[in-house]
């Protein structure tokens, strides 16, 4: 049973534009969410995380917005540069942030 | 701060032989890592927790006497993949919890190709 859902495998955006990346969890537990950008053969990087107490975290061109009452979360990314292009994944942990359960994955593509 | 790194970054090998990954947290003591596969185009599929100087905590329908996990010190834990088959080819990722941020850092992977 798959707790963290990321829907789409796959999302292409012009250069300039806004990515929009979702994530869809199960378990009410979660209280903290992160994302993480992956390029191919190499280990996942830290994008931007967010405690359930907040509804918004923003970072520069990246802003990720928690729904609660719908456990869902997204990232923004404005405005979308072709060395964004990867595998954006968003992982969820409760109370314990020893464990992380990763959704699987978004390929973002943007394109000149 | 808070890199880990992760040996060898590809490998092959033949099947029915053993091959060892390194994961080392450089610049910060880890006394749990986290050793993760991930299939072509699958997401991230946590393999066993590895907690220093005792057993490590496998998932669900992984292997233990296949991968062989083994957390030494504070700053080293290994993935031994025994008798290797070419269906254990993946990609092999390492992570620990970072103490910078709440989260993990991850290796930079393994390839591995059994032939």
């Amino acid at each position: 049973d798959q707790q963290v859902k990321q829907n789409s495998p796959s999302l292409s955006v012009q250069e300039g534009r806004i990515s929009i990346l979702n994530c869809d969890y199960t378990n009410s537990m979660f209280d903290y969410f992160l994302w993480y950008k992956k390029y191919p053969a190499e280990g996942p990087t830290f994008l931007i995380s967010i405690s359930s107490i907040k509804d918004k975290n923003e970072d520069g061109r990246f802003t990720v917005f928690l729904n609660k009452s719908a456990k869902h979360l997204s990232l923004h990314i404005v405005p979308s540069q072709p060395g964004d292009s990867a595998v954006y994944f968003c992982a969820a942990s409760r109370n314990n942030f020893n464990k992380f359960y990763f959704g699987s994955g978004t390929k973002l593509n943007v394109k000149p | 701060g808070a890199v880990v790194s992760q040996h060898p970054s590809w490998v092959i090998c033949k099947s029915g032989t053993s091959v060892k990954i390194e994961c080392r947290s450089l610049d910060f003591q880890a006394t749990t890592m986290f050793w993760y596969r991930q299939f072509p185009k699958q997401s991230l599929m946590l393999m066993a927790t590895s907690n220093e100087g005792s057993k490590a905590t496998y998932e669900q329908g992984v292997e233990k006497d296949k991968f062989l996990i083994n957390h030494a010190s504070l700053t080293l834990s290994t993935l031994t993949v025994t008798s290797a088959h070419p269906e254990d080819s993946s990609f092999y990722i390492c992570s620990a919890i970072s103490p910078v941020r709440r989260g993990y850092t991850f290796g930079s992977g393994t390839r591995l190709t059994v032939v």
